[in-house]
């Protein structure tokens, strides 16, 4: 198994311009997360998924729309990036036994410009 | 993270022991957690415990929970450079379906040959 997947690992954008990450796991885990990662913040939940088809808004959702069109893929778009969404995003997922384990990719390193 | 504090700093001697200390707000808390992240990695959980456990040991780590103050601690016994990192405590709060974890700021370990 290899777990959760994240492509691309390194991006640089430019004020403006679009792209999406996406999240890929192969354990078929129900829920699915992204985060973003900046010094001195820990982890900011952007959006979620409970399940195939759905999906919710997290901590800080503005700038950011994510679509889980299939179970085990997960993807997260900027439509429009600004320089303050520079930062580390990570997906994770987890199962729908109690303990909840959150199983995370390897991270993508943004840069906006 | 404001409802899960950590420190967010901590540097010990190889050899020595390590304890990482983590506070929380929400007493319904099910299952509390330490995570681990590597220099350039995602997060991969080390521990957990659940709230009905005041102790849990694993191999060099220990988990302390203290429900009456909401306190909870990993302690790592013969530090290793290997386990410098930043740790991770996070609660699972039975809220719904959604199966969010809260997260504290995390606590940078240094170990110092």
């Amino acid at each position: 198994n290899a777990g959760v997947t994240q492509t691309p690992k390194f991006r640089v954008l430019k004020t403006g311009q679009s792209m999406t990450l996406l999240c890929a796991q192969d354990m078929n885990h129900e829920y699915m997360y992204w985060y973003r990662q900046d010094p001195g913040m820990g982890l900011r939940l952007i959006h979620y998924s409970v399940g195939e088809g759905t999906t919710a808004k997290g901590e800080v959702p503005d700038g950011y729309n994510v679509s889980r069109l299939k179970k085990q893929n997960f993807l997260l778009g900027l439509e429009s990036a600004a320089p303050s969404q520079t930062s580390v995003y990570f997906c994770a997922s987890s199962g729908t036994g109690g303990k909840n384990e959150q199983f995370f990719g390897p991270g993508t390193r943004l840069t906006v410009l | 993270g404001e409802d899960v504090e950590q420190s967010l700093f901590l540097s010990v001697r190889e050899g020595d022991s390590s304890v990482i200390n983590c506070t929380y707000t929400d007493s319904s808390s099910t299952y509390l957690y330490w995570y681990k992240q590597e220099p350039g990695a995602g997060l991969q959980l080390l521990t957990y415990i659940f709230s009905n456990m005041d102790m849990k040991q694993d191999q060099r780590l220990t988990v302390l929970l203290n429900k009456k103050d909401k306190h909870l601690s990993l302690r790592i016994a013969d530090t290793q450079t290997g386990d410098s990192a930043i740790y991770f405590c996070a609660e699972k709060r039975d809220a719904g379906n959604n199966r969010k974890l809260i997260w504290g700021l995390g606590t940078s370990l240094a170990v110092n040959p």
